[in-house]
């Protein structure tokens, strides 16, 4: 199967500050999503980015599918930002592996 | 357009009891899917549905497991009985594929099942 690394684990930072969160894959993919799963458990789509770069107001996501990396920008971070980031490769036809995540905590 | 509808948003029963958790997946979506997490194990594919016929369910983790989507706009997840083993969130996803869609998977909110 393909292996999913998403890096750091755990990133604590300070209301304002930015952060970058990193995926890597170990073989090519089909598909890559990002997704926020927030204290209450819900998970919220980010980016649908196989391959580029998007933007959506604080967040941005760069996808380098030849080099096998994502990456997550969050930009002046807030406390409602806190939460769990995991990345999503769909590597077989409708089947996605997810990373373990990068839980983050945004501090007042 | 609502998103992905799951119910109940929490269940504890007791261990050998049957479960069923309900998903009402995004209108015209093709593909719906079955997902598990808990903290050993993560997000897990347990089974998927493409116009309401069972695909893949090779995730599925034994015969006390069972799926089924009548129609386009109901899927449940039955088990039968219940072990404390069982306890995690369960979560359902849809996605379109037909047309120009990207693709993108939406999960509901999850049902929480605690098994005691």
């Amino acid at each position: 199967g393909i292996q999913v690394e998403q890096s750091p684990p755990d990133l604590i930072l300070q209301e304002g500050a930015n952060s970058t969160l990193r995926c890597n894959f170990s073989d090519s993919v089909n598909n890559l999503q990002w997704f926020h799963q927030n204290p209450w458990g819900q998970l919220i789509n980010l980016f649908y980015i196989p391959s580029g770069t998007k933007q959506n107001g604080r967040l941005s996501a760069t996808t380098v599918a030849t080099e096998r990396y994502s990456l997550l920008y969050i930009s002046s971070s807030q406390t409602t930002d806190s939460g769990v980031y995991f990345c999503a490769v769909e590597y077989n036809f409708n089947k996605f592996y997810f990373g373990s995540g990068t839980k983050l905590n945004v501090k007042p | 357009d609502a998103g992905v509808i799951q119910s109940p948003r929490h269940e504890v029963t007791e261990m050998g009891q049957e479960v069923t958790l309900r998903c009402k997946p995004i209108s015209g979506h093709d593909y719906l899917f079955w997902y598990r997490q808990t903290m050993m194990r993560g997000l897990e594919l347990l089974i998927y549905f493409n116009n309401n016929v069972p695909i893949d369910d090779s995730g599925m983790p034994e015969d006390r497991f069972s799926a089924k989507m009548p129609n386009a706009s109901f899927s449940t997840l039955k088990i039968q009985p219940s072990e404390p083993r069982d306890s995690a969130v369960y979560f359902c996803a849809s996605r379109r594929l037909a047309g120009r869609e990207t693709g993108e998977l939406f999960f509901g909110e999850g049902s929480r099942l605690t098994v005691l």
